[in-house]
């Protein structure tokens, strides 16, 4: 069964600084690893999605990478902003079970001004 | 703005009743995935629906059903509800079944069990 571990389950740093979320994952019989963000009470909205045979994704200050040998992803903030401020979530789509996201409980972020 | 939109927003109900949560998918999107999601946890997959026909189940018991309709837009329904119930419930659209198909998600829908 796939399990999906993140941390740490909490980060606050001051504006301006660089920080990684990591994400480890126990099965490496994937088909993409997804990083999400979730706003208190809402839904949740698609940052990068890595497929299978890619090493890294970026979008704007995001950087998201992929090891799946060793079952680990990453996902780097550069120069972090207030309304960086939300929960993040990774997820991956199991080989196995193609139907759904396997998700992390989550990073919860707070970016302080 | 994803363009899928849940209702209602909140919802209060006592154990043993039955509940029944809406989804309007995204515009030209045929697949609905429902995702429960506890308080500080991960969403966890429910089930899936393409074209009408369920298309994947997570490990939920049969009290949590689904139906999606010819425009695409789908019910959960859950009976004999349970205080565990109690959590946010997510609906997410995509174009296809396809796994690298990007997931656009609701608001949610916020089920208190009392």
């Amino acid at each position: 069964k796939q399990e999906v571990t993140q941390i740490p389950a909490a980060l606050s740093v001051p504006e301006g600084e660089n920080l990684v979320l990591n994400c480890s994952f126990t099965d490496s019989a994937i088909y993409n690893l997804q990083w999400f963000r979730q706003d208190p009470g809402k839904g949740l909205t698609s940052l990068l999605l890595i497929q299978s045979s890619q090493r890294e994704q970026t979008s704007g200050r995001l950087n998201a990478s992929l090891d799946k040998s060793s079952g680990r992803s990453t996902l780097y903030i550069a120069a972090s902003q207030p309304g960086d401020s939300a929960t993040y979530l990774c997820a991956v789509h199991g080989a196995g079970s193609a139907r759904q996201l396997t998700f992390g409980s989550g990073t919860q972020l707070t970016v302080l001004p | 703005e994803t363009g899928v939109t849940q209702s209602p927003t909140h919802l209060i109900k006592t154990r043993g009743q039955q509940v029944t949560l809406r989804c309007s998918s995204q515009s030209g999107h045929n697949t609905v995935s429902w995702y429960q999601q506890a308080l500080g946890q991960g969403p966890q997959f429910i089930f899936q629906y393409y074209r009408e026909e369920e298309n994947g189940r997570g490990n939920f018991p049969p009290r949590f059903s689904g139906l999606q309709f010819p425009n695409y837009s789908s019910e959960l329904n859950v009976n004999a509800l349970e205080l565990d119930d109690s959590a946010l419930y997510l609906c997410a659209s995509s174009l296809s079944t396809g796994v690298n198909e990007k997931l656009f998600f609701g608001s949610g829908t916020q089920l208190s069990v009392l």
